[in-house]
This record gives structure tokens, sequence and C-alpha cells, in this order.
């Protein structure tokens, strides 16, 4: 079965950075895109960035343009996403999605 | 704010068909297929409906899509309790470069 499992999540001051890690597992990892969708807190979805198989494409939300950067190790099979300069607007459960169709449980990012 | 437009609720009796709506532009819809998610209370968003009108294993044959033009729709037939839930539509929009979510709507069973 596919599964997807976030962490790193946590609170963080305004300016701070914070590193998510998705542990992929039960798909060939190395041949998917991967996204990162975020919701706040009684809201709705909202894509953060995604990336495709062999980190040659990648694509990302204005508002988090040039502070945040979606990565993959696919010999480890882990996808992660580096948040730096974090503002009070970027708090949310992330998401870890696989080809728009598998999602995880979501790891919460507190800016505050 | 959402390039795609979804009435914020829906509401029908048990057992009656409610119908969702998803607006968007020649950007997205107009040239991309459409999925529709569910996302039941406390929990991870689950994929409904993938390219327009495919139902993934396992979700009822009482969910059905379709997309027109720069619209899509998601019908829920035979409407059961379990199917309160807040439902996105979703799709690649070509000038943004980017995925782009609807506004959601939220489906009460009365």
């Amino acid at each position: 079965d596919v599964q997807l499992v976030e962490s790193g999540g946590g609170l963080v001051q305004p300016g701070g950075s914070l590193r998510l890690s998705c542990a992929a597992s039960g798909f060939t990892f190395s041949r998917d895109w991967m996204s990162w969708v975020r919701q706040a807190p009684g809201m709705g979805l909202e894509w953060v960035a995604n990336i495709n198989h062999d980190e040659s494409q990648k694509h990302y939300r204005d508002s988090v343009k040039g502070r945040f950067t979606v990565s993959r190790d696919n010999a480890k099979n882990f996808l992660y996403l580096q948040m730096n300069s974090l503002r009070v607007e970027d708090t949310a459960v992330y998401y870890c999605v696989r080809e728009w169709g598998y999602w995880g449980r979501g790891s919460l990012v507190t800016v505050s | 704010q959402s390039v795609l437009t979804q009435p914020p609720s829906a509401s029908e009796t048990p057992g009656q068909r409610v119908t969702i709506s998803c607006s968007g532009s020649s950007s997205n819809i107009g040239r991309n297929n459409v999925n529709w998610y569910q996302q039941l209370p406390g929990t991870a968003p689950k994929l409904l409906i993938s390219s327009n009108n495919q139902r993934p294993s396992g979700v009822p044959d009482r969910f059905s899509g379709s997309r027109s033009g720069t619209s899509a729709s998601l019908a829920i037939s035979g409407l059961q309790s379990e199917d309160e839930a807040d439902y996105y539509c979703a799709t690649w929009d070509d000038s943004l470069s980017g995925y782009v979510f609807g506004t959601g709507t939220k489906v009460t069973v009365l």
C-alpha cells in the first residue's frame, strides 16, 4: 500500500526556518511527481510546490518563491520542503502528495 | 483568491442527488483534466474523481464527474450521511504554472 508520512512540523517564530520531510513507501518513488499542499486552519486547500522525478522541474506558488525549496532523495524515498523566512500566514497543515492522488496525513506548521 | 469557484455549501436529504459546480477558465479547466477531492472532518483529502470522470478503486459509483468547456461538476446520487464532507475541485493552470484548487463546497445531509 502507498504510504506517505510527513514529519518536521512544529512551532517556529516569524523569520525562522523548518524542514519538512515525507517518507514514501509502497510505490516506485523515483518515477513520480510529488507535491506539497497546505491547509491553513479552517481554510481551503492550497498547492505549495511540486517536483518531477529527477528534480529537473520544480514549480512554486508565488507566495513561497524564494523562501521555500522542494527537493527529493530517490535513494532514500524521501521528499523535502525547506521553508525559510517563515511568515504567520504560512501556518498550516502541510500534506505530501503523490501524483495528485495519494495524500499523507499532514504535518502542522505554526508560525507565531 | 482561488481561480476555481465553487458554491460554499450544498445540502440535500438522504437518498437525493446533489451537484457541485466548479467554474474556471481557459488556462485551467479549459485545457486540463479536473480532479475532485473529498475531505471528511479532521482527515486528509482523498481523491474522489480523477481526469474529469474516473473513479479510483474503492470509490462508490454514486460519485460521478464531468467537464464541459471551462467548468466541471461533481454529482453525488443516493446521498448518504457519510457523504457529509468538504469537496474540492482541482486542476493545473497553465498561466500560473501551478496546481489550483477550488474554493471548496461543504455538503450537508439534512
